[in-house]
């Protein structure tokens, strides 16, 4: 699976919108952008994920650049209950649908009152 | 909504004992998974599982642990004589089709 680079922390005012970063400069064609998050030590949730198009749903927005190298997931108005650490991975789609994640550090947003 | 559930939420254990972790994991699904978090550190991928066997496992999955799909509900993972390094948080995932890994709560696992 490709690497990816996403910033140790982030601040964002609640309400606002937060907007978090992903570099994947070496993604392959067949390579996904998943996002989670993990709030404390709870299990990593499922938030978005995309292979081209920009994707929303009712928790976020992604959008994938045109050449697929970097991400950016949006948090349209961010809560105190999104204080989380963010993963940005990239994963391949198997034809066996049983492919790992590889979680980096990700990126500590915490929402400021 | 379906969802992964996970027990014991807590394990406390002295080195040497076996441990069960036990999964529920969501119901149509047919891969599951056991990640581990020591604390402070990276999500790490110790196995996945399916159609009754084990498709990959990595470097931490020795053998001391074994996974188990004892019926078609739950999926255990074991570990025979722990260690104090295996005190973590332990979870487990499943997805089926599409792709998408759901992650129970995890147990937090103790080892004295």
């Amino acid at each position: 699976d490709a690497k990816t680079t996403q910033p140790p922390s982030m601040d964002c005012a609640e309400g606002r919108a937060a907007n978090l970063p992903c570099n994947h400069s070496t993604i392959s064609g067949n390579e996904y952008v998943y996002w989670y998050r993990q709030i404390h030590s709870q299990g990593p949730q499922y938030i978005i994920h995309g292979l081209k198009n920009n994707e929303t749903n009712e928790m976020a927005s992604l959008i994938i650049t045109e050449d697929r190298k970097s991400s950016t997931l949006i948090l349209p108005h961010a809560t105190l209950r999104d204080t989380a650490v963010y993963y940005c991975i990239v994963r391949v789609a198997s034809n066996f649908g049983n492919e790992k994640l590889t979680f980096g550090t990700g990126t500590r947003l915490t929402i400021i009152p | 909504e379906p969802e992964v559930t996970q027990t014991p939420s807590h394990q406390v254990t002295q080195m040497g004992q076996e441990v069960i972790l036990r999964c529920v994991p969501i119901s149509n699904h047919l891969y599951f998974y056991w990640y581990r978090q020591i604390l402070g550190q990276k999500v790490e991928f110790l196995v996945s599982f399916y159609n009754n066997e084990i498709s990959e496992k990595s470097e931490i999955f020795d053998d001391q642990f074994s996974v188990e799909r004892p019926d078609g509900s739950n999926f255990t993972l074991k570990i025979r004589s722990t260690k104090l390094e295996d005190s973590a948080m332990y979870f487990c995932a499943s997805n089926g089709e599409p792709e998408t890994q759901y992650f129970g709560p995890g147990t937090r696992l103790l080892v004295l």
